[in-house]
């Protein structure tokens, strides 16, 4: 089946380690994106591909950065983890801007 | 001014019995997409319903329907038949600018409504 593929689905690291989270999709979608996501609150977007053109959000910090290699393959790092980035971390694709986007199951990260 | 309201942070309902969540939304776009997410407890995003601004009939996926009362700005889902696997956060979103064109590649997110289904 067609799917968006997280690992880790859990990680732990300490505050200050880097660490990178990442997503597949074998959806062969144009857009990827990824989402922070805090207990109790609604997603929201850090920033998107559209292919290989990055789009960040205005309010994304500089602690977060994205690549992304190829079509099927996208990665958030996390520079400096700080108590505050803990949370869940969503990837999702579309076809293009705009059309339904799906989501992967989540990566669920602890700083220590 | 919030773009996605959603009044019920929770809701409860009896197996088998039909519920009405709530979701209204703002915007001076005349094209829009409206979506339906769930979120169990596991943590994925799991798509279920779209309501495009201009589709003259409710979207209906099976169990799931969309109430689109577009005067009102209302786009409710209704779970018919409710299971206990339904129990999850339910996320109401909306796309503002008309797909055809791209549109924003934004989706802006409700704080959810959490369903309880009891046995």
């Amino acid at each position: 089946d067609a799917m968006v593929i997280q690992n880790p689905r859990y990680q732990v690291t300490q505050f200050g380690k880097p660490v990178t989270l990442s997503c597949s999709q074998t959806l062969n979608h144009n857009v990827m994106y990824w989402y922070q996501q805090k207990s109790s609150q609604a997603p929201k977007l850090l920033f998107h591909y559209y292919d290989k053109d990055f789009n960040n959000e205005a309010d994304t910090p500089d602690n977060f950065q994205s690549r992304r290699p190829n079509t099927s393959f996208c990665f958030l790092d996390i520079r400096s983890p700080g108590l505050g980035d803990a949370a869940m971390y969503l990837c999702a694709t579309s076809r293009f801007q705009g059309q339904t986007q799906y989501f992967g199951p989540g990566t669920r990260l602890l700083v220590l | 001014a919030q773009k996605i309201t959603q009044t019920q942070p929770g809701m409860f309902v009896q197996e088998k019995e039909a519920v009405t969540l709530d979701c209204t939304y703002d915007t001076s776009d005349q094209s829009y997409g409206l979506f339906w997410y769930k979120q169990p407890s596991s943590g994925e995003m799991i798509f279920l319903i779209y309501q495009g601004s201009y589709d003259e009939q409710n979207a209906t996926e099976g169990r799931y329907s969309l109430n689109f009362q577009k005067a009102r700005k209302s786009a409710n889902l209704v779970i018919s038949a409710s299971q206990l696997g339904d129990s999850a956060m339910y996320f109401c979103a909306m796309r503002e600018g008309r797909e055809a064109q791209g549109g924003s590649e934004k989706l802006v997110f409700g704080k959810g409504t959490k369903l309880t289904v009891n046995p």
